[in-house]
């Protein structure tokens, strides 16, 4: 499987700021994810980043809050813009295999004060 | 709506104890069921299952999938201290489109 990084591992915000994620993968690949897990919940789908075009966002994140960028096949950013408490969570970037397994980067803890 | 529930919830045991880890799920367009460990921030690939009644084994980890009576279970033989995590399936609904549930928190004690 594909090894994923990713950068900052963890950074503590002050609200209104804006961070940005950086995720790269050691190999192409054609399907790549943004994931939030927020404390004590499940991971929900943030939207898939798309190569060379706009972001497919899921209900209830919008490209505003959430811009994505995905230059190539191998690296994608993820921004949480104009951050609140609420935005305090574990974001994760995920490759998607040709037989549709899932594998997940080392994930970026954020915390927004 | 789609729906998976995890349980238990939690569970703590000691070493050496077998466990068995429940998933039961509703979703539309189903097509394969994952299962992860979580320590600590990333999710780690265990298992994907596809068929019924086809075990997937790893060492002392196996699961199995049911998709008459929608469920799959996690089974751990001879559990360590280093099982300690959080366990996640995750049926999908569609191509990549993965439905987590919220985990059975697992801890061994020595």
């Amino acid at each position: 499987s594909a090894v994923i990084s990713q950068k900052p591992s963890r950074d503590i915000c002050q609200r209104g700021t804006s961070l940005t994620i950086q995720c790269q993968v050691d190999s192409q690949v054609t399907m790549m994810f943004w994931y939030r897990q927020q404390p004590g919940q499940s991971l929900t789908l943030i939207a898939t980043a798309n190569q060379g075009s706009e972001a497919t966002y899921e209900s209830g994140f919008v490209i505003d809050k959430f811009p994505i960028s995905r230059p190539n096949l191998t690296f994608s950013t993820l921004t949480v813009s104009n951050m609140s408490p609420e935005d305090s969570s574990i974001y994760l970037c995920s490759v998607g295999t040709d037989n549709e397994k899932l594998f997940f980067g080392s994930g970026t803890q954020l915390s927004v004060l | 709506e789609d729906k998976v529930v995890q349980s238990p919830l939690s569970l703590v045991v000691h070493e050496g104890d077998t466990v068995t880890l429940n998933c039961s799920y509703e979703v539309t367009n189903f097509r394969s069921l994952l299962w992860y460990k979580q320590e600590k921030k990333a999710p780690t690939f265990l298992f994907m299952l596809t068929s019924s009644g086809i075990e997937k084994k790893s060492g002392r980890l196996s699961s199995i999938l049911d998709k008459k009576e929608l469920f799959s279970i996690l089974n751990i033989t001879a559990t360590q201290t280093g099982d300690s995590a959080v366990y996640l399936c995750a049926p999908t609904s569609g191509t990549y489109k993965y439905i987590f549930g919220t985990g059975t928190r697992l801890k061994v004690l020595a």
